[in-house]
């Protein structure tokens, strides 16, 4: 089965420090990946997916995530955090007709 | 543009009662799915469907049914309420395709006490 592994559940960065959330995934064969973000009583937002065409991918908000085949990788980063980014961060992948989401990353950013 | 639409947003049950919690999209999307979001847990596929009148297991159906007779609706069925199905449940569609987003509802919180 495909499975994400989302190291540490809460991050917390200072607003304009670089945001850096990691995600790990187990796959036989070439994955679909994808980051999502979800704000307080809401229902998740798709940031950015990788599917193949390029290794870096951007996305919404000046979030991108770098593709490492060699390292079962799809970290998610952000130059400089802001206050809006606070929020809930799931990374996910795809096998067959089903999404394998991780636990999730709080991103917690202090003014 | 309304996406995907969960109704109730927040419902109290009783244990042993039942209830349908409804999800509609007008993206004319063949793929729909029920989710269940608990605490530190991420989010668990409950079901899925492909297509009108196509449904399957994810990996925790026990406790809920569905149905897809139309595109556009795939209601979630809980029918005796049971405490460990108090969560936070989010229907979802896509476009069909493993390289394709999802669209996620607003969620229904739903308690059973």
């Amino acid at each position: 089965a495909q499975s994400v592994t989302q190291l540490g559940s809460h991050v917390s960065v200072s607003e304009g420090a670089l945001v850096l959330l990691r995600c790990n995934y187990s796959s036989s064969v070439p994955p679909y990946l994808f980051w999502y973000v979800q704000y307080p009583n809401q229902g998740l937002q798709l940031l950015l997916k990788y599917t193949s065409a390029a290794t870096l991918v951007k996305g919404i908000n000046g979030f991108e995530a770098e593709f490492k085949k060699s390292e079962t990788s799809f970290h998610l980063t952000k130059p400089s955090a802001h206050m809006s980014d606070a929020a809930e961060y799931f990374c996910a992948v795809t096998h067959g007709n089903q999404f394998y989401f991780g636990t999730g990353t709080s991103l917690t950013v202090i003014p | 543009n309304a996406g995907v639409t969960q109704t109730p947003k927040f419902r109290i049950l009783k244990i042993g009662q039942s209830m349908t919690l409804q999800c509609a999209q007008d993206m004319n999307h063949n793929y729909m799915y029920w989710y269940r979001q608990d605490p530190g847990m991420g989010l668990k596929l409950i079901y899925y469907s492909v297509g009108a009148g196509i449904t399957d297991k994810g990996e925790v159906p026990n406790g809920y049914n569905v149905s897809r007779s139309t595109t556009e609706y795939f209601p979630l069925r809980l029918e005796l309420a049971a405490p460990s199905q108090t969560s936070v449940y989010f229907c979802a569609s896509s476009g069909g395709g493993p390289n394709q987003p999802q669209h996620f509802g607003d969620g229904t919180r739903l308690s059973i006490l």
